[in-house]
């Protein structure tokens, strides 16, 4: 069985600052991993994924994740935080499971950004 | 663009009515997911489908059931709605088995109030 940790329930940055959403993951067999974004009211967004192809995952708005795999860990950075990058954060993994595409998704990160 | 459409986005219904929440994908995605999310708890895979009349249970399926009857409708039923049913549901495809690392696709959303 897989799982995923977000560490922070809730995370703030000043605008300017680096955005550090930290996300560790459990799973037995090789995953893909996935951050997604909501605004409030609506539903997710893809901003990256993990698919093997290299480990330093480059998305949409900036953002940015780097897969380790000693560390099990998949964390999203983005270098200066904007105001509108003021969202919840959901880190997914996802694996094959009796044929079918398992996705699992973290508890989410609400980030605010302080002007 | 892939677009999921959830045909509602704000319910009130009273405890013991039978409620639908319908979603239509156009992509021609054969998977299809209908989740819960709930503060602190992220979200959590109610039910599945991958293939037109093809259903599979996720980690909470008590209290509800689904309906695929065409390839890009999927239909989340809750047969007699209780007040712990009050909830954010969210609809997501994506394309078939062949991959675990598909991009799930989201709805915006129904938020759901049982009174």
């Amino acid at each position: 069985a897989q799982s995923v940790t977000q560490l922070g329930s809730h995370v703030s940055v000043s605008e300017g600052a680096l955005v550090l959403l930290r996300c560790n993951y459990s799973s037995s067999v090789p995953p893909y991993l996935f951050w997604y974004v909501q605004y409030p009211n609506q539903g997710l967004q893809l901003l990256l994924k993990y698919t093997s192809a290299a480990t330093l995952v480059k998305g949409i708005n900036g953002f940015e994740a780097e897969f380790k795999k000693s560390e099990t860990s998949f964390h999203l950075t983005k270098p200066s935080a904007h105001m509108s990058d003021a969202a919840e954060y959901f880190c997914a993994v996802s694996v094959r499971s009796g044929g079918y595409q398992k996705v699992t998704f973290g508890t989410g990160t609400k980030l605010q950004v302080i002007p | 663009d892939v677009k999921v459409t959830q045909s509602s986005r704000y319910l009130v219904k009273r405890t013991g009515e039978k409620v639908f929440l319908e979603c239509v994908q156009d992509m021609d995605h054969e998977n299809m997911f209908w989740y819960r999310q709930d503060p602190g708890l992220g979200l959590r895979l109610i039910y599945f489908s991958y293939d037109v009349k093809m259903k599979e249970k996720g980690d909470i399926p008590e209290g509800y059931s689904v309906s695929r009857e065409k390839k890009e409708r999927f239909s989340l039923i809750l047969e007699s709605a209780s007040t712990n049913q009050t909830s954010m549901y969210l609809c997501a495809s994506s394309l078939g088995a062949s991959s675990s690392g598909n991009t799930i696709y989201f709805g915006e959303g129904s938020w759901l109030t049982v009174v």
